[in-house]
C-alpha cells in the first residue's frame, strides 16, 4: 500500500497520560498536514509541515501537542497530560506541490480516546 | 460564524434522484475550493476540485460563485453508493483546508 500510513489506528489512554501517533506520508511528498476530526464535524487543521519545517499551527495546537518531522518524512504527534476533550480522530495528509492545487492524501487516522 | 457553512443533513433520497447541496465561505480571499467525501469512519477523500467556470465528473457537478461566496455540488442519478457525508473545502494560505461540518446524503432503494 503507497498511500498515507498512520499508527496505531486506535488509542486508549487514561487522563494526563501521554500519547504518541506516527504518521509516514507518501514517500515522494514533502508537505504533511495533521488534522483533528470529532464527531460530527469537518476535520480542523492543526499544523503543517514543507519537508522538516514546521511552516504553521493553529490555536487548537495547545502547548501539550507538539509536532515534529525531523528528517522530513515521518512525523510524530504527541499530546500531553491528555484531556476527555481530546478525543477524536487524528488525520495526517500529505501532498506534493504541483502547478495547480495540489491534492491532499488523507491516511486512515488515529482514534483517541480519552477515559 | 463558521468559515465553512454547509446543512449537516441528512439528505435522504431514492435511487436515481437528483440531488443538490450547497455551502458558503466567509473568507473572501480563499483560492482554491474542493468537495470531499468521507465514507462512515473512514478518512476523507477528494471527491473534485470546484473552478470559477464550474467542472463536471460523470454525474457530479460542481459550482463556484466567488462574488456570493458560495459553492455548490449536483449529483444526479444517485446511486447507493453514493451514501456518505460530502464536505465542502476552501483553502487559507499555505494549502490549509478549512472543511464544513458536512452534508450527509443517504441513498435508499
Amino acid at each position: 500500500d503507497t498511500g498515507v500510513s498512520q499508527d496505531p489506528r486506535h488509542k486508549i489512554t487514561k487522563r494526563g497520560q501521554n500519547v504518541t501517533f506516527r504518521c509516514d506520508p507518501i514517500s515522494e511528498h514533502n508537505r504533511l498536514y495533521w488534522y483533528r476530526q470529532t464527531l460530527g464535524q469537518g476535520p480542523e487543521f492543526l499544523t503543517y509541515f514543507q519537508n522538516e519545517a514546521q511552516l504553521e499551527k493553529s490555536r487548537l495546537l495547545s502547548d501539550r501537542f507538539s509536532a515534529e518531522r525531523p528528517k522530513g518524512s515521518f512525523s510524530t504527534l504527541e499530546i500531553q497530560r491528555t484531556e476527555q476533550g481530546d478525543s477524536a480522530m487524528y488525520l495526517c495528509a500529505s501532498s506534493l506541490p504541483g502547478v495547480d492545487l495540489d491534492e491532499q492524501f488523507f491516511g486512515p487516522g488515529t482514534r483517541l480516546t480519552v477515559l | 460564524r463558521k468559515e465553512v457553512e454547509q446543512d449537516p443533513g441528512p439528505f435522504n433520497v431514492p435511487e436515481g434522484a437528483t440531488v443538490a447541496f450547497n455551502c458558503t465561505y466567509s473568507n473572501s480571499a480563499s483560492q482554491s475550493f474542493f468537495w470531499y467525501r468521507q465514507d462512515c469512519r473512514k478518512e476523507p477523500k477528494l471527491l473534485m476540485s470546484v473552478y470559477s467556470s464550474g467542472n463536471e465528473d460523470g454525474r457530479f457537478t460542481a459550482q463556484l460563485n466567488r462574488a456570493s461566496q458560495y459553492i455548490s455540488l449536483l449529483i444526479r442519478d444517485s446511486k447507493l453508493s453514493d451514501s456518505a457525508t460530502y464536505l465542502c473545502v476552501v483553502t487559507a494560505g499555505f494549502q490549509k483546508l478549512v472543511f464544513g461540518t458536512g452534508t450527509r446524503l443517504l441513498v435508499s432503494p
